[in-house]
């Protein structure tokens, strides 16, 4: 019964360039979150889909991020023009259905590092 | 609007003594309150969940958590911790209105000899 998945694990890239991370999510989810960890700070809510949906972005910069969940494959955190600041680590989390009082479940986490 | 504060940054404990991590939230609503461990270089597991009934949560590896609606707090509990205990916990808040996690910045528990 394999957990969320996200990969890569550890991505470094230079300033400007794109990042790309992936994240699928468990088995029978259809719901994902993305999630932010900056150092010595909790994690903040990025963005939260459906299979083809963004049902809620407001934790998510204007400009440079977007994210995707296709009806096929695994849900993208895309991040353009990478800049210092974007160095964290991104974590996804499904659910089965809607609604607070579903458990989310993690994957490992991606860590961006850019130099 | 929602918020947690988890008060200790850092809690050094040894062995076997007992512990407590407290959270306080503040919402406008009923809440759904969660605690969430995350050891070095993983993702994050959930511990226990309060969503409504007995306001003392049992959740794995001996951990405990008491919802106590008046003081908005929901304060983690161990009474005898172990080495491998030592992580960051996270506690964290949602609503039936509101599906998305909103977390505390995380209390570092350090288990010694």
């Amino acid at each position: 019964n394999a957990g969320v998945m996200q990969n890569p694990r550890h991505l470094v890239r230079r300033r400007g360039q794109e990042a790309r991370l992936r994240c699928s999510p468990m088995k029978g989810h259809s719901h994902v979150y993305w999630y932010r960890q900056l150092p010595e700070e909790g994690l903040k809510f990025m963005v939260y889909l459906q299979k083809e949906n963004i049902i809620d972005e407001s934790g998510m910069p204007k400009e440079r991020f977007s994210a995707e969940f296709p009806k096929e494959g695994p849900s993208i955190l895309r991040i353009q023009q990478v800049v210092r600041g974007d160095s964290a680590a991104y974590f996804c989390a499904s659910s089965p259905v809607s609604g607070g009082r579903e458990t989310q479940y993690f994957g490992p986490g991606t860590r961006l590092l850019v130099l | 609007a929602q918020s947690v504060t988890q008060l200790d940054s850092q809690v050094p404990v040894f062995e076997e003594a007992p512990v407590e991590l407290r959270c306080n939230y503040s919402s406008s609503v009923s809440v759904y309150l969660f605690w969430y461990v995350q050891y070095p270089n993983q993702g994050l597991q959930l511990l226990l969940k309060y969503l409504s009934g007995s306001t003392l949560v049992k959740g794995i590896n001996g951990f405990e958590a008491e919802f106590n609606k008046s003081q908005t707090s929901f304060h983690l509990r161990k009474p005898s911790v172990h080495i491998s205990d030592t992580a960051e916990y996270f506690c964290a808040v949602s609503d039936e209105g509101y599906s998305t996690l909103t977390f505390g910045k995380g209390t570092m528990l350090l288990v010694s000899p």
